[in-house]
């Protein structure tokens, strides 16, 4: 099993253009997310999806959209780049499912490191 | 909004030395998760906590809840040159809300001298 996979892993943008970051997870589970790592803020979380169609803001959800193409794929797409939004985004999947009081673990993909110039 | 606070930021530790990191929260701990982070990659998960007073070992590394489901603790003994690297602590927003992602402390900086 892959996991959770992102692409792609390196990607440089000038400010204004559009890109759309890719994630897939094998694993069959039913929520994903998106969250971005800054240098001293620690992972805030992005957009999530707690199953397939359907999808809810998080922390800082400016500036981003996200579809959820079907149970494997969750995708991010910024439609105007803005040097704010260098980071690195992480894509993550449970098998959680909204309303349990389990807790199931996030499994987090390597990464897509982004520059905006 | 629930935070996280984690302490150190940052620490240099000799070789076979004995360490302890802690992840403190403004509001009760639902599940409380802990990852490392090696630099320039994902995250690795390494335990996950739910029960005041549970205490979890794998390895050299133990991570234990408070009674009061507030406080957590990420404690390796011996360190050695592979435990290098960030560790984030990660905790779920209410009773329930496992599938409504996490809320990270921003993360503690561990380095280990030979």
């Amino acid at each position: 099993n892959a996991g959770v996979t992102q692409t792609p892993k390196f990607q440089v943008l000038k400010t204004g253009q559009s890109m759309t970051l890719q994630c897939a997870q094998d694993m069959n589970h039913n929520s994903m997310y998106w969250y971005r790592q800054d240098p001293g803020m620690g992972l805030r979380l992005i957009y999530y999806s707690a199953s397939e169609g359907t999808t809810d803001k998080g922390e800082v959800p400016n500036g981003y959209n996200v579809s959820r193409l079907n149970k494997r794929e969750f995708s991010l797409r910024l439609e105007s780049a803005a040097p704010s939004q260098t980071s690195v985004y992480f894509c993550a999947s449970s098998e959680q499912i909204r309303g349990l009081s389990s807790t199931d673990t996030q499994y987090f993909g390597p990464g897509t490191r982004l520059t905006v110039l | 909004s629930q935070e996280l606070e984690q302490s150190p930021q940052s620490l240099i530790v000799q070789e076979g030395k004995n360490l302890t990191i802690n992840c403190t929260s403004s509001k009760t701990l639902y599940g409380l998760y802990w990852y490392k982070q090696k630099y320039g990659e994902g995250l690795i998960f390494l335990m996950m906590l739910q029960k005041g007073g549970e205490e979890k070992s794998h390895e050299k590394i133990t991570a234990k809840l408070d009674e009061k489901k507030q406080q957590s603790s990420l404690h390796i003994t011996a360190s050695q040159p592979s435990h290098a690297g960030i560790y984030l602590c990660g905790a779920v927003p209410y009773s329930g809300g496992g599938a409504d992602g996490l809320t990270f402390g921003k993360g503690t900086h561990l380095i280990i001298q030979p």
